[in-house]
């Protein structure tokens, strides 16, 4: 069955970095892409980007560009998400997600929390 | 950006009463080459991610109930619950996937009456 286990919470200073890793099993890894969404505390959900785990090829909110950083090491077949120059409203759960095609998402990770607090 | 909008903020239906969630996209997310809506439905339980329960505007999710549905075309979309149960408290959100960025409704709270 397909799983993404993502990595546990971080809490981190402002304008440090973050990464958060997505460990996929149960599918092929290079077959589809995997987007990033996050969720402020009891707020809607934000989309952030995608990465191509075959070519590593990425695309981001204009929001992020800039400031996060997607990439993946196919030999683990896990995919990672890097946001530097962290700020407070940076605060959130951060998952994600697999795409089967068209962009909608049939599989999430459990979320990871980062907590930006100084 | 594609805003999407959904209505109301907030819902409480009895048990076995049919629940009305709406979405409107800010422009169509259907183009006329192919006729789909790239309208999707998701429910969010406390503590969990997302679930999807709905593509292409009216698609189920494999697993998903057949008392959950989905209709609507171009800027206006509607889940319909047609029995709530009690496991259907939640929040649910709409995303487009018509173009970037993919954008979510702010989400409709769903509680018992």
């Amino acid at each position: 069955q397909v799983q993404l286990v993502q990595s546990g919470a971080e809490v981190k200073m402002p304008a440090a970095s973050v990464r958060v890793s997505c460990k996929a099993s149960g599918y092929t890894f290079t077959a589809y892409y995997l987007h990033w969404v996050r969720q402020a505390p009891g707020q809607g959900l934000e989309w952030m980007g995608w990465i191509n785990p075959s070519s590593g090829g990425t695309s981001y909110a204009q929001k992020f560009q800039g400031r996060v950083t997607m990439t993946r090491d196919t030999s683990i077949s896990t995919a990672y998400m890097e946001l530097s120059r962290l700020r407070s409203d940076d605060t959130a759960v951060y998952y994600c997600a697999k795409v089967p095609g068209a962009y909608y998402f049939d599989y999430w990770g459990q979320g990871t929390l980062v907590t930006v607090s100084s | 950006d594609i805003v999407m909008t959904q209505s109301p903020d907030y819902l409480a239906v009895s048990l076995g009463e049919r629940a009305t969630i709406n979405c409107k996209s800010s422009q169509s997310v259907s183009p006329s080459s192919n006729n789909k809506n790239y309208l999707a439905w998701y429910q969010q339980k406390p503590g969990q991610p997302p679930k999807l329960l709905i593509y292409w505007a009216s698609t189920r999710e494999s697993g998903v109930p057949d008392r959950f549905s989905g209709s609507g075309s171009g800027t206006d979309f509607t889940l319909t619950i047609s029995s709530l149960q009690a496991e259907d408290v939640a929040v649910y959100y709409c995303q487009q996937y018509y173009s970037t960025p993919y954008t979510f409704g702010q989400g409709t709270k769903l509680e018992i009456k």
